[in-house]
């Protein structure tokens, strides 16, 4: 089976832009996780989608970060305007139905913010 | 809030030596998964552990939760220079599906 799709896999914007990132699970995974790592540190929990509710989005820096799952098939998460802390690499995992199952990651989209 | 710790941060290990991560949650957790992160890679899922003081195995990789299950550790036996990467573990925040991860040991591996 397709794993977890992300794209782009590098992005460099100037500071002000709008990025927008999308991620496509693997096909049948309800569950969808959007998370980001800076600087080689932790893996920070941004967002969870269950098909196309949020069902937590406590992990979203602020009101610039916008996720979406229209369909709940691909999300894509929105950073409007991008600032410097914004950059780093986000990752989305993908799993099934509940919450005991492994989550499969995508190679990531590293954003760099100039 | 709900905190997922990680000992050591860093670890250099000449090869053929042994190996543990430990980690340590605030809170009680449902399950506990481990994760292996190549450097320039992604997370790929190793394991998860659910009953209380459960022991699996994987090869060289040995993998424990705590009793009270707020604590995990990996031991991996005789590294390699394939075991590089930066080693996380990850907990359910309670109820929720939401997965807290550690903050991550990474591992190199000098031959």
């Amino acid at each position: 089976e397709a794993g977890v799709t992300q794209f782009p896999s590098h992005s460099v914007i100037e500071k002000g832009q709008t990025v927008t990132l999308r991620c496509d699970p693997i096909s049948g995974h309800d569950n969808l996780y959007w998370y980001r790592r800076v600087m080689g540190k932790e893996i920070k929990f941004l967002l969870h989608f269950v098909k196309e509710s949020k069902q937590d989005e406590s992990g979203m820096p602020n009101n610039r970060f916008l996720a979406e799952r229209t369909g709940g098939t691909y999300s894509t998460l929105k950073v409007q305007p991008a600032e410097l802390e914004d950059s780093g690499v986000y990752f989305c995992a993908s799993s099934q139905s509940n919450s005991n199952q492994p989550q499969h990651f995508g190679d990531g989209t590293r954003l760099s913010i100039l | 809030g709900q905190q997922v710790m990680q000992i050591p941060q860093y670890q250099h290990v000449q090869e053929g030596e042994d190996f543990t991560t430990y980690c340590n949650s605030s809170t009680t957790l449902s399950n506990i998964q481990w994760y292996k992160q190549r450097p320039g890679g992604h997370p790929v899922f190793l394991i998860q552990l659910v009953k209380s003081g459960e022991v699996k195995k994987q090869k060289r990789l040995t993998f424990q939760f705590g009793e009270a299950k707020k604590n995990s550790s990996l031991h991996i036996t005789a590294t390699q220079t394939t075991d590089v990467g930066t080693y996380f573990c990850a907990g359910p925040t309670s109820g929720t599906y939401k997965y807290i991860f550690g903050t991550g040991t990474r591992l190199k591996v000098l031959a």
